[in-house]
């Protein structure tokens, strides 16, 4: 079965940046795209950028600047998301998910931003 | 950015009652190939989003048949049939046709 296991929950200073992994397995990774997706408390799901699995290429949103890189390891079957610059509001759990239409999920990282 | 405005945003409802809740956008949801990306989502307290209804009305594998999607352009409409205790949570639309993909506020659906 498809499934998507995320790393764990990372503490972080202002300033500092953040690496959340996504590891995929029941399917084969080259074939759909990964998606990242926030959510901080209070607030509405943010989709924040893709990657294509089997190419590279990657789309992030406008939202998040140039604070944000996707990249991907095909032989380890996973996808990794660089969030830098973390400010405070950056704090939330971090979803990845296969596809645009949001199909399968992972569990979600925290990611606390604090001094 | 297109914006999702869901409603209501609290549905409190009586066991085995029926509920709804509406999703506009504030563009057309129609892509250039014709199909229409809009998608909802259950998400229970502590839990992962779950895709319920994908391109407006297609459900899930699944999901209940108590579950329905319908609308069209700039309205649309997620439907139960018959509300269960099961379905506590909160459901959100999301449209995937505009980059950046954007999702309404969420409609917490609880049990009166």
């Amino acid at each position: 079965q498809v499934q998507l296991v995320q790393s764990g929950a990372e503490v972080k200073k202002p300033g500092a940046s953040v690496r959340v992994s996504c590891k995929a397995s029941g399917y084969d990774f080259t074939v759909h795209a990964i998606h990242w997706v926030r959510q901080a408390a209070g607030q509405r799901l943010e989709w924040m950028g893709w990657i294509n699995a089997g190419n590279g290429d990657t789309r992030s949103s406008p939202n998040f600047q140039d604070r944000l890189t996707l990249t991907s390891d095909t032989s380890a079957s996973t996808a990794y998301m660089d969030l830098s610059g973390l400010k405070y509001e950056d704090t939330a759990v971090y979803y990845c998910t296969r596809t645009r239409n949001g199909s399968y999920w992972g569990q979600g990282s925290l990611v606390t931003v604090s001094s | 950015d297109v914006v999702m405005t869901q409603s209501p945003l609290s549905l409190p409802v009586t066991l085995g009652q029926p509920a709804s809740i509406s999703c506009r956008s504030s563009q057309t949801l129609v892509y250039k190939d014709g199909t229409v990306y809009l998608n909802w989502f259950q998400q229970r307290p502590g839990q992962s989003p779950r895709r319920l209804i994908y391109k407006v009305y297609k459900r899930d594998s699944g999901v209940p048949d108590r579950f329905s999607g319908s609308g069209s352009g700039t309205d649309f409409t997620l439907t139960i049939s018959g509300v269960e205790a099961d379905d506590v949570g909160v459901y959100y639309c999301m449209q995937a046709t505009h980059w950046p993909y954007t999702f309404g506020q969420g409609t917490k659906l609880e049990i009166k």
